[in-house]
């Protein structure tokens, strides 16, 4: 079956240090993988995708890299700002029955808190 | 600025109420999802709706009743909840058709329901 598997929180770290927030996968077939941010008392915004295997996804600063050969998908950062301190999920996405829409498949979520 | 609208915001409501949740979204997408998430717990499928189409409902309890009346808006009517029920519901959207496994959903803020 499909699955996700992401590191727990919180995540406490100082400005400017570097993130790593692991997540790995299983699936059947060629899932995309994405990262998702939830800022408190809002939806989730998309933060990056790849969709096959070796594509780096990048946005805002954070990096992720779909490798295949270990099944996993780890967000990276190299310096943290105090505004990045969100709730953050990885995502797995796969066809749904039919084809014509998809599912996402989520991780637990890890809260990241970064303190000035 | 999110791209996928949701109102109200905030929604209270008694156990005898009936009320209804909108959704809308104008970047084209044919694939439009419901969630529902709990606190500090990644998002729950609840429907699916592909070209205007009720596709999946993940067993929702019959007190939910969604709606697509076009393939800008998505609705959902609420009608005798439960205490247990109070949660951020959030609607998605997403291009549908054969790329729809690779492609990201879009999330709107969430309605924040309580039921008394």
């Amino acid at each position: 079956g499909n699955s996700v598997t992401q590191m727990e929180g919180p995540v406490t770290l100082s400005e400017e240090a570097f993130l790593t927030i692991n997540c790995t996968y299983t699936a059947t077939g060629y899932p995309s993988l994405f990262w998702y941010v939830q800022y408190p008392g809002e939806g989730l915004q998309l933060l990056l995708k790849a969709t096959k295997a070796d594509d780096k996804g990048s946005n805002k600063g954070f990096e992720a890299t779909y490798r295949k050969e270990t099944t996993s998908f780890h967000l990276e950062k190299g310096s943290v700002q105090v505004s990045d301190s969100a709730v953050y999920f990885c995502a797995l996405g796969v066809k749904n029955y039919g084809g014509a829409t998809n599912k996402l498949i989520f991780g637990t979520g890890t809260l990241l808190a970064v303190q000035p | 600025d999110t791209e996928v609208t949701q109102t109200p915001k905030h929604l209270v409501m008694g156990m005898t109420n009936k009320k209804s949740l909108k959704c809308e979204q104008h970047m084209g997408h044919r694939a439009m999802y419901w969630y529902k998430q709990k606190a500090k717990k990644p998002p729950e499928l609840m429907f699916v709706y592909s070209y205007e189409k009720l596709s999946i409902n993940e067993s929702v309890p019959s007190r939910f009743s969604p709606e697509c009346p076009n393939s800008s808006l998505l609705n959902l009517h609420l009608h005798a909840l439960q205490p247990e029920d109070s949660a951020l519901y959030l609607c998605a959207s997403s291009p549908a058709g054969v790329t729809a496994g690779n492609q990201p959903q879009h999330f709107g803020d969430g309605t924040r329901l309580s039921i008394l």
